[in-house]
């Protein structure tokens, strides 16, 4: 089973500015990385998929990066609506299907 | 616009059984593979169950093998979780998830969940 592992836990950061969010496999998973955004009391929402694609309707404030075993979601300028954990999830090997354990991401 | 809606949710005890449905809309049901994927209170989302698009492909965590079986029904665009034995540790919102190819990888849309709550 690959192990996803996120980091930071918790990130602050202000309005307008940058925010880097990282994603860990145990092993390689190519690029079949996606990026989910979960608000309190919502269902996750797809935002990145294949490591770098943007899902429809996804603004382009959002970016994905990485292969193998190391990727990274980046959002450009942060907006007040970006406050969210946000989740992981590899699909190169499965079952199973399997999920970074989140980043939150707070108003500094 | 792609729906998914999720029902079925509720209290049970410790050993009981459950049947979790989903109602898809919106897209062609039967070109998708379908997924369940569970959220513990307070906890990150873990991944349940998958079916292919044609049901010749079924997939389950470890931790619901033998006890939860996934089904789908294409001409009503449904899709099915069959829970027995259930613990307290399977506790969760129940979330029915799309993949937008034949067989699973990641989940592009997601119904708003059920609660499934497993408590004497």
């Amino acid at each position: 089973e690959i192990a996803m592992t996120q980091s930071p836990a918790t990130l602050s950061v202000s309005p307008g500015e940058r925010a880097t969010l990282s994603c860990r496999a145990s092993q390689s998973v190519s690029s079949n990385l996606a990026w989910y955004q979960q608000k309190p009391g919502q269902a996750p929402r797809l935002l990145i998929y294949g490591a770098s694609t943007r899902a429809t309707d996804i603004p382009a404030r959002f970016s994905g990066s990485g292969s193998g075993t190391e990727f990274t979601l980046t959002i450009s300028s942060l907006q007040s609506e970006d406050f969210a954990i946000y989740y992981c999830q590899q699909y190169d090997i499965w079952p199973p299907f399997t999920f970074g354990q989140g980043t939150r991401l707070e108003i500094k | 616009e792609v729906q998914l809606v999720e029902s079925g949710g509720g209290l049970v005890k410790p050993g009981g059984s459950l049947r979790l449905s989903c109602a898809a809309s919106g897209f062609t049901f039967s070109s998708s593979a379908m997924s369940w994927v569970r959220q513990a209170p307070g906890k990150g989302l873990e991944w349940v169950s998958s079916i292919s698009s044609s049901s010749a492909y079924i997939f389950e965590a470890n931790s619901v093998r033998g006890r939860f079986i996934i089904s789908r029904d294409n001409a009503q665009k449904s899709l099915y979780l069959q829970m027995n034995s259930l613990r307290a540790d399977d506790t969760a919102v129940y979330y029915c998830a799309r993949s937008i190819t034949s067989r699973p990888g990641w989940f592009d849309s997601w119904g708003p969940g059920t609660l499934v709550t497993v408590s004497s």
